[in-house]
């Protein structure tokens, strides 16, 4: 069974730039998971889906930050545009409904210069 | 608000027995989550509790008191490749984990 898939899996991008990331759960994880991660911190949550509908997006700075999930399976999470402190690790994580088994791709490294 | 706590190291030598501790203050609770994070890897899922009392994998075991709102992972017979990072994570009221700051473990030969 293939994991969770991102990419890319290292990004550098000057501020003021655009920045997308990518996410491919696990087949038939309804729900999926966008977390940030500062060096040293634990991951911090950003929005939520169950199947195709956000159902916590309260975390997610919307002035610059948004997501989205067609068709409940793929996810994009788009930065526009970037700033300094946005230099972080990108997390997608997915799992079944109801489950309480999260199960994380390897990451988008994102640095802002 | 929300707010976990968990040591921010710990060292031990191989074969030892290692006890990492939580403490949360969460609006909601769900279950408690244990997860292993190796410098630049993804977390991998350890443990979950959702009642109190012990539960076993292999070398790993989870506790958690809810009256106290306490819980630990415990790692027994330490090895080298045991060295990363370990969190703590609340299934709160909104369904989703709020996560500790991380215990960063270091195994010593």
């Amino acid at each position: 069974e293939a994991g969770v898939v991102q990419s890319p899996r290292y990004k550098i991008i000057e501020k003021k730039q655009p920045v997308a990331f990518w996410c491919n759960p696990i087949s038939g994880h309804n729900t999926l998971y966008w977390y940030l991660q500062n060096l040293g911190q634990g991951p911090e949550l950003l929005i939520r889906y169950e199947n195709e509908e956000a159902v916590d997006d309260s975390q997610l700075p919307k002035d610059r930050f948004s997501a989205e999930r067609l068709k409940g399976v793929d996810s994009t999470l788009k930065i526009q545009p970037a700033e300094l402190g946005d230099s972080a690790v990108y997390l997608c994580a997915s799992s079944q409904k109801r489950l309480y088994t999260q199960y994380f791709g390897p990451g988008t490294r994102l640095t802002v210069l | 608000g929300q707010s976990l706590e968990q040591p921010s190291e710990v060292t031990a030598v191989e074969g030892a027995i290692v006890q990492i501790n939580c403490t949360y203050q969460t609006s909601g609770f769900y279950g408690l989550s244990w997860y292993q994070q190796h410098d630049g890897g993804a977390p991998t899922f350890l443990s979950y509790n959702a009642l109190d009392g012990l539960e076993e994998t292999g070398r790993f075991s989870s506790f958690l008191s809810r009256s106290d709102s306490y819980g630990y992972l415990l790692l027994q017979e330490l090895q080298m490749k045991d060295s990363a990072s370990y969190f703590c994570a609340v299934r709160d009221q909104g369904q989703n984990f709020v996560f500790g700051p991380g215990t960063r473990l270091s195994a010593l030969p």
